[in-house]
């Protein structure tokens, strides 16, 4: 199956820190690429759906300008937590997938764990 | 109306015995079903697609039943290892391009 990176794994911050997390698809075109974020002993959410080389589409509730998303590549796209605050701390995680074959599951990165101090 | 309904449990079972986990869908247009694991402090991983016929791998049979929109997980012979959360995902490939819906997760908990 496809396999998914994503960097860092793990982020300890100040707050009012900008932090980047990349995620990378390392064998196959993701057109599209998911990012999710998960509170402990929640389920995940879906915060934004992005598609190589046009603008992110964000859920409702989540504010565009502190969750920069950048998919400029068919393999790379990047999250940016824009100063980032405690409420901010979460598991971020990453999926891709390809609209080039049906019925493909998301596969996803090994998730990043943000805390902000 | 949530898109993907699960039951979030905690199911907490013996070692050895069977369990059942269903999952009800409310968009009959959804194309594609996925059973995900998930375990604590980790990223989900796909357990297993559900196609029309029902599939098998191993002690884990998938079935889907398009009439009443849900799919159902079964994990026979359970073990230790088995302890974790079961997400099932719908997508709706290919009528609105790539949107996969999760459920909230149902937490299973073998016992020795």
């Amino acid at each position: 199956g496809a396999v998914v990176s994503q960097h860092p794994s793990w982020v300890i911050c100040k707050s009012g820190t900008s932090v980047k997390i990349e995620c990378r698809s390392l064998d196959f075109q993701a057109t599209t690429m998911f990012w999710y974020r998960q509170f402990p002993k929640q389920s995940l959410m879906l915060m934004a759906t992005s598609n190589e080389g046009s603008k992110a589409t964000y859920e409702q509730g989540v504010e565009k300008d502190k969750f920069l998303i950048n998919h400029a590549s068919l393999t790379l796209s990047t999250l940016t937590v824009t100063s980032a605050h405690p409420e901010d701390s979460s598991f971020y995680i990453c999926s891709t997938s390809t609209i080039q074959y049906s019925n493909q599951p998301q596969h996803f990165g090994d998730g990043t764990r943000l805390s902000i101090l | 109306r949530k898109e993907v309904e699960q039951d979030p449990g905690p199911f907490n079972v013996p070692e050895g015995a069977t369990v059942a986990f269903n999952c009800t869908y409310s968009n009959s247009a959804s194309q594609s079903f996925f059973w995900y694991r998930q375990d604590c402090r980790k990223e989900p991983k796909l357990l297993m697609s559900v196609y029309s016929s029902g599939n098998e791998d191993g002690r884990f049979t998938a079935q889907l039943n398009r009439a009443s929109q849900y799919i159902s997980l079964l994990i026979r012979d359970s073990k230790l290892s088995d302890s974790a959360t079961y997400l099932c995902v719908v997508n709706l490939y290919p009528n609105t391009g790539n949107q996969f819906y999760f459920g909230t997760g149902t937490s299973l908990t073998v016992i020795p």
